[in-house]
């Protein structure tokens, strides 16, 4: 079946560099994306989206990238902290479902100081 | 406000034993979703609200049911436990109709024996 995946498993950055957590999603009906970061016993916390009709959305230190083309999505975290350890999921509207979220299955971030 | 509150936070059941997980919101919000997360792998959707009344199912319902008397409350219940239903379970609630902006509790921890 269709599934969103990531390409890294983990990721080990130093504090105050730059961090890109990749994932592909292989549904095209797809379009709505919303990365995610979990901490360690904790629910996970809404970081940004994107919808299909554009390609990139910054935010606060964070920037979601949206290749559409070879379906890929990236999260770009700048100036990384030891506050952004965690685990961070990508997931999308499962065929364009407005009630329905497909899960990646998630980067483990850890910022080293 | 609470948020959303998760209800116990950890419980041991033995195989074939029933058990109701508790969610609420006092977020007055109309979208309310259940996850469960097992190791290594992101959050599966089980069943979901758009509104008192009204449920539907999501990626992995069997052995799951759902009801929604409530704006405020969606309850989990699992009728007869079974070792493969030993996850990490989370509500989430949203203030639009659907999956955007979701607010997720801190979890149960389920553990059936």
């Amino acid at each position: 079946g269709e599934s969103v995946g990531l390409h890294l498993p983990t990721l080990s950055v130093q504090e105050g560099d730059n961090s890109i957590i990749n994932c592909a999603y292989s549904n095209s009906a797809s379009d709505y994306f919303i990365w995610y970061k979990q901490e360690s016993g904790k629910g996970p916390q809404f970081i940004i989206d994107i919808r299909s009709n554009m390609d990139k959305r910054q935010g606060q230190r964070v920037t979601v990238l949206l290749n559409k083309t070879v379906k890929h999505l990236s999260l770009q975290i700048a100036a990384t902290q030891p506050g952004d350890s965690a685990v961070y999921f990508c997931a999308e509207n499962s065929g364009g479902s407005n009630y329905k979220l497909t899960f990646g299955k998630g980067t483990l971030l850890t910022v080293n100081p | 406000n609470a948020g959303v509150t998760q209800t116990p936070k950890f419980q041991v059941l033995k195989t074939g034993q029933s058990m109701t997980l508790q969610c609420a919101q006092d977020m007055n919000h109309e979208y309310m979703s259940w996850y469960r997360q097992d190791p290594g792998m992101g959050l599966r959707l089980i069943h979901y609200s758009v509104g008192a009344g009204i449920t539907d199912q999501g990626e992995v319902p069997n052995g799951y049911n759902v009801s929604r008397s409530t704006t405020e409350d969606f309850p989990l219940r699992l009728l007869s436990a079974a070792p493969s239903q030993t996850s990490v379970y989370f509500c989430a609630s949203s203030y639009s109709r659907g999956i955007e902006t979701q607010y997720f509790g801190p979890g149960t921890r389920l553990l059936v024996l």
